[in-house]
C-alpha cells in the first residue's frame, strides 16, 4: 500500500495567494483527518471527515480556511486568500473508522510544507 | 488549551542512556494513550500504546508508563541509539463531539548522541 499521499511536499506563496493542498487516504479508510503541526502549537486538528462528510471543523482557523472531500479517495484543504501565519506543516491522516473505536490508529502522509511569504 | 501537557520538549541522551518523556491529562473521558514517532520530513507513526486499565506495556526498548489516579503516563526508551532520535507526540483519545478525538501533546524532540 502508498500510504497516505500528499502533494504538494513545499509550496511557497506570497501573501493573498489561493493555496491548495491535496490529499489521497489509504484506500479503505472510512476516516479523513487534516492537521497543522507548528513548533508553538505542535499538531492541531482543523477538520475531521468520516465517510466523506465532515464531522468535527471546529479546529478550522477562521473562514480564509475551508476543505472538501468529494469522494472516499480525495480531500483538499484550501486557504484563500493565505497569510504569512498560516505558514506551517499540513498532514493529513487517514483511519479505519469503525464504530468510533478508540483504538483506530492515524496512519498520517509525509505532510504539505507551506511558506507565506 | 492544551488537554495534554507533555514535556520536556526538547531532549538529549547519550547512546546507551534512558529516554523519559512526560505527558499528564485533565479529562478522564480519555481511554486509550498512544504514543506517535515522527522523523524530519515524515509525518507521525504510533509507536505504541496503552490502555488506562493497565498500568505498563513494553514493546522491545520501548515503555509506556501509565498512573491513571495522578492522570500521568510516560515513555521510557532503554538503550537509547541515535536511530532513535526522533520528535516524540503523546496522545490521548476519548469521546468528542459524538466521535473518538485523537488530541497531541506538544512534542519532544529527542537527540540521541553517540
Amino acid at each position: 500500500d502508498a500510504g497516505v499521499i500528499q502533494s504538494p511536499r513545499h509550496e511557497v506563496t506570497e501573501m493573498g495567494q489561493e493555496v491548495t493542498l491535496r490529499c489521497k487516504p489509504i484506500s479503505g479508510h472510512n476516516s479523513l483527518f487534516w492537521y497543522r503541526q507548528t513548533m508553538m502549537r505542535g499538531l492541531e486538528l482543523l477538520i475531521y471527515f468520516n465517510n466523506n462528510v465532515p464531522i468535527d471543523d471546529s479546529g478550522m482557523p477562521e473562514d480564509r480556511f475551508s476543505a472538501k472531500m468529494p469522494n472516499a479517495s480525495f480531500s483538499t484543504l484550501k486557504i484563500q486568500p493565505s497569510e504569512p501565519r498560516d505558514s506551517a506543516v499540513y498532514f493529513c491522516a487517514s483511519s479505519l473508522g469503525l464504530g468510533g473505536r478508540s483504538t483506530d490508529t492515524q496512519y498520517f502522509g509525509p505532510g504539505t510544507r507551506l511558506t507565506v511569504l | 488549551q492544551q488537554q495534554v501537557k507533555q514535556s520536556p520538549q526538547s531532549l538529549i541522551v547519550q547512546k546507551g542512556g534512558i529516554s523519559i518523556i512526560n505527558c499528564a491529562y485533565e479529562n478522564t473521558a480519555f481511554d486509550y494513550f498512544p504514543w506517535y514517532q515522527q522523523f524530519p520530513g515524515k509525518g507521525p507513526a504510533l509507536l505504541i500504546a496503552i490502555r488506562p486499565d493497565v498500568s505498563e506495556k513494553k514493546e522491545g526498548r520501548f515503555t509506556i508508563s501509565f498512573n491513571k489516579s495522578a492522570k500521568q503516563f510516560s515513555l521510557h526508551i532503554m538503550d537509547s541509539q541515535p536511530g532513535d532520535s526522533a520528535t516524540y507526540f503523546c496522545a490521548a483519545s476519548g469521546p468528542s463531539g459524538g466521535y473518538q478525538k485523537v488530541t497531541f501533546g506538544i512534542g519532544t524532540k529527542l537527540q540521541v548522541i553517540p
